[in-house]
């Protein structure tokens, strides 16, 4: 597609519970990016992939947060556990050769 | 570790006046960008600056990059309501990772 598209739009969790998030980037893009943004401020960069490689993690809480892209599947990012403070928009972004990205509109998690 | 940091972090002006928003960054880069945010909404590109010196124009907005200074600006000529969205810098970490930095972010409010 011409857009990265994101689902769900929003996504309301106990604590506790697992949370799945999902991300279809723009076709031909190789790299994909997680970030979270938490308080409608504050990007903070978590995982990117090229292609179906990890390229970095860095910035992965790895104990309960874990990313894949599967080839002919959409992006996901998990959360297992959630935890209040993991309430945040996360945004996937995709770019054709890891320079100009290009965002999805994001999913709202709301962990009560 | 590159930190980002904006000023002002809230900026509210009149119609019709200029204004600076200023993106500071820590260590060496030389891929920086623009991007703006309305409120609920995703990120929408307006700029990347990719060498020291680069100056870049749409409408009312201009950017420019001195990667000496490690220093970036969006510059608003007379402003309109329109213009009112949250402004963020994001800087390229170097040497090929990928992984954008951003700053916290400029809450712009244009006053008619």
């Amino acid at each position: 597609g011409e857009e990265v598209a994101q689902t769900p739009k929003h996504l309301v969790r106990g604590e506790g519970q697992k949370a799945k998030l999902y991300c279809a980037p723009i076709k031909g893009h190789s790299y994909v990016f997680w970030y979270q943004q938490v308080l409608k401020n504050e990007f903070k960069f978590l995982i990117s992939f090229q292609n179906e490689n990890v390229f970095d993690e860095t910035g992965m809480p790895k104990e309960r947060f874990s990313a894949k892209c599967l080839p002919n599947s959409p992006c996901s990012l998990e959360i297992q556990a959630t935890k209040l403070e993991d309430s945040a928009v996360y945004f996937c972004a995709s770019s054709q050769l890891g320079e100009k990205l290009f965002f999805g509109s994001g999913t709202q998690l709301s962990v009560l | 570790e590159l930190k980002v940091e904006q000023n002002p972090l809230f900026l509210s002006m009149q119609e019709g006046k200029n204004y600076t928003i200023y993106c500071n960054y820590s260590t060496t880069s030389d891929r920086l960008y623009w991007y703006r945010q309305d409120p609920g909404k995703s990120l929408e590109s307006l700029f990347v600056l990719l060498s020291n010196g680069a100056v870049k124009q749409e409408g009312r907005l201009m950017a420019s990059l001195d990667t000496k200074a490690r220093l970036s600006t969006l510059h608003i000529t007379a402003a309109v309501h329109d213009l009112s969205a949250t402004y963020f810098c994001a800087v390229d970490e170097g040497s090929g990772t990928y992984k954008y930095i951003f700053g916290t972010g400029t809450r712009l409010k244009v006053l008619a």
